[in-house]
């Protein structure tokens, strides 16, 4: 059974420009979940995605969006970068979205801006 | 706003004690309540939960206790090994969040040999 991935592992960009991470869900999994974590903090919850549909987003932009697709891995797109998104992103997937459904996380995506 | 707090950025101890990692929350809402543990440059990985109808919850070596009035919850650790040095983080949700979670800030514990 092959857990979450994500890729890439690291990434600079400059500040105005975008990116776009993505994730690959657990084997029978169909909810993922976006968190931003920023140094010294806490995973930060941006989003949750359940069988394509937006299911559930935290205080975060309209810059940061997010897709998913059929097979249920997920895109997390974020526009006009600043330096304060400078975060690693940890996506995680689950088999629900009910309370107690526990999520796998991946290794997560460094990205930095300049 | 932090709704879930972990007062404690670090956590030093010897191999075979007793570690006590502390987290408190303020919303009342939150009904159920996780600690995952973070290895570097790997994902969190979940370790113990506990819902609000219980105080206790044991697995191993590892038990988790909730103080519902106090909204603070303690995992403990006994013995402590040296592979258990990671980063510890308290989260926690409602009913009406599904699995959506609120993380608090981590605490970092060394286990000396």
């Amino acid at each position: 059974e092959t857990g979450v991935t994500q890729s890439p592992t690291h990434l600079i960009k400059t500040r105005g420009q975008q990116v776009t991470l993505r994730c690959s869900s657990q084997s029978g999994h169909n909810t993922v979940s976006w968190y931003q974590q920023a140094l010294g903090q806490g995973p930060q919850f941006i989003f949750q995605y359940y069988r394509e549909e937006e299911n559930g987003r935290g205080n975060f932009p309209p810059r940061f969006s997010g897709l998913q697709f059929p097979n249920y891995s997920s895109e997390l797109n974020v526009n006009a970068l600043e330096l304060d998104d400078s975060a690693l992103y940890l996506c995680a997937s689950s088999s629900g979205t009910g309370l107690g459904y526990e999520q796998y996380f991946g290794p997560g995506t460094r990205l930095t801006v300049t | 706003d932090q709704q879930v707090k972990q007062n404690s950025p670090s956590l030093s101890v010897q191999e075979g004690r007793i570690s006590i990692l502390n987290c408190d929350y303020t919303n009342s809402m939150f009904d159920y309540f996780l600690w995952y543990k973070k290895y570097p440059a790997e994902g969190p990985t979940f370790l113990i939960s506990i819902s609000s109808i219980k105080d206790k919850n044991e697995d191993g070596r590892f038990t988790v206790f909730l103080n519902k009035s106090a909204k603070h919850l303690s995992l403990h650790i006994v013995p402590s090994q040296p592979g258990d040095s990671a980063v510890y983080f308290c989260a926690a949700s409602a009913r009406e969040y599904g699995n959506k979670l609120v993380f608090g800030a981590g605490t970092i514990l060394r286990v000396k040999s």
